[in-house]
């Protein structure tokens, strides 16, 4: 099976920081990953499917880029409604689509 | 609007089975693979099982392969996982989500959750 390896798994950060979030495949999974952002009690949200479309709906200060085996997730400028926690998720085969661990962005 | 709606859960002895359904309104059905994803209380999200848009083709994790059956009635627009011999480390929010296509792709809705708990 694919590992996703999410870093960091915490992340303090302040409204209008540039923040990057990096994923890393245990094998080539070409452009097949996605971003969820999940805030407490709630389901995910998608917000970057094929590793760089951004969701209909999702705001442009999120973006997505990588291929292979290493990703990243960067939001420009954060704001008071970033602060959740985001998966990256691999559906590159018929294997198991595994996700991240996750990493909780919260308000330094 | 699209929407997925979870039922079937609820407490279960270790040893149980359940079986979730996940009702879909406002997509075509038929033209979409269907997700069940799971989360333990305060862990990460877990990949349980997809099923293609025809149910000609499902897939599962290691951890609940020939516990866990996914299936779909695509004249009800609805999708099923039966879990049997349940453990306590299922005990878990499960979520059904719609792909973005009929085969592999990312999920870009999901549903509510239903919460399964084994217990004795």
């Amino acid at each position: 099976d694919i590992q996703m390896t999410q870093s960091p798994s915490t992340l303090s950060a302040s409204v209008g920081d540039r923040v990057t979030i990096t994923c890393r495949a245990s094998q080539s999974i070409s452009s097949w990953l996605a971003w969820y952002q999940q805030k407490p009690g709630k389901a995910p949200d998608l917000l970057i499917y094929d590793a760089s479309n951004l969701e209909s709906g999702v705001p442009s200060r999120f973006s997505g880029s990588g291929s292979g085996t290493e990703f990243t997730l960067t939001i420009s400028s954060l704001q008071p409604d970033d602060f959740a926690t985001y998966y990256c998720q691999q559906y590159n085969s018929h294997s198991p689509h595994t996700f991240g661990q996750g990493t909780k962005l919260e308000i330094k | 609007e699209v929407q997925l709606l979870e039922s079937g859960g609820g407490l279960v002895q270790p040893g149980g089975s359940l079986r979730l359904s996940c009702a879909a309104s406002g997509i075509t059905f038929t033209n979409y693979a269907m997700t069940w994803v799971r989360q333990a209380p305060g862990k990460g999200l877990e990949w349980v099982s997809g099923i293609s848009n025809s149910g000609g083709h499902t897939y599962y994790a290691d951890s609940v392969r020939g516990r866990f059956t996914i299936s779909r009635d695509n004249s009800k627009n609805t999708v099923y996982l039966q879990i049997n011999s349940l453990r306590a480390e299922d005990t878990a929010i499960y979520y059904c989500a719609k792909g973005r296509y009929g085969g592999n792709s990312a999920q870009d809705y999901w549903g509510q959750g239903t919460l399964v708990t084994v217990s004795s």
